[in-house]
């Protein structure tokens, strides 16, 4: 089935370093959405993304929808202990459904 | 806060048994869906309700059914539970756009199965 590839699986970094993260698919995704997860929390929307090649910012995070609607990245800047947390990628694929396909999950850890 | 709303926020139950959890949306919002996360399955779609019917459907099991009511609020049952079944159970609503949908996560319900 339709599946999407998130790496690096877990990051522990620096406090004030840059943060990358993508997400690659074999199949066309009409959507891309990152989502961050705390303990014991629901998801929380950071960013949709609608067009292929769209690149869109929310505050210090910015996200980009591939060229060829196969992959996104997600990348944080001057992180700080507070990103701490499960980051995850999603997208709907190609077919009029509201199905979200979700990434396996970046873990960061932000040391002070 | 997301506006979706999730009760009970925990459950604890025997193998066998049947629970019903239940979701609000926010609101405005008229489609509905049901996430399943586990350690070893992440994030997995189960079923999607739009106004009242359903509209996708995802791996769910035929233990477990949903349904969305006339004020728009949703219930998934689970049924005949088995140890397998414990996990983390979120609801998200969105307007359902088509496509270009973006969805909502309430806190979740967590289920253990004992």
């Amino acid at each position: 089935g339709q599946q999407l590839n998130q790496s690096p699986q877990s990051m522990f970094i620096q406090e004030g370093e840059d943060v990358s993260m993508n997400c690659t698919s074999s199949s066309i995704f009409n959507t891309w959405l990152w989502y961050k997860q705390e303990p014991g929390e629901g998801p929380v929307l950071l960013i949709a993304l609608y067009k292929a090649g769209e690149l869109t910012s929310n505050g210090r995070l910015t996200a980009q929808f591939g060229i060829t609607r196969k992959d996104s990245f997600l990348n944080i800047s001057a992180s700080i202990p507070s990103d701490v947390g499960i980051y995850f990628c999603a997208g709907h694929p190609s077919g009029n459904t509201g199905k979200l396909i979700f990434g396996q999950g970046t873990t960061l850890q932000v040391k002070p | 806060d997301s506006g979706v709303t999730q009760t009970p926020k925990h459950l604890i139950t025997a193998t066998g048994q049947r629970v019903t959890l239940r979701c609000s949306p926010r609101s405005g919002d008229l489609s509905v869906y049901w996430y399943q996360q586990s350690l070893d399955q992440g994030l997995q779609f189960l079923i999607q309700y739009y106004n009242g019917e359903e509209r996708a459907k995802g791996n769910i099991l035929e233990r477990f059914s949903a349904q969305q009511f006339p004020d728009l609020h949703s219930e998934l049952n689970l049924s005949s539970l088995e140890l397998g079944d414990s996990a983390l159970y979120f609801c998200a609503s969105s307007v359902w756009t088509g496509a270009t949908d973006t969805q909502y996560f309430g806190p979740g319900t967590r289920l253990t199965v004992l």
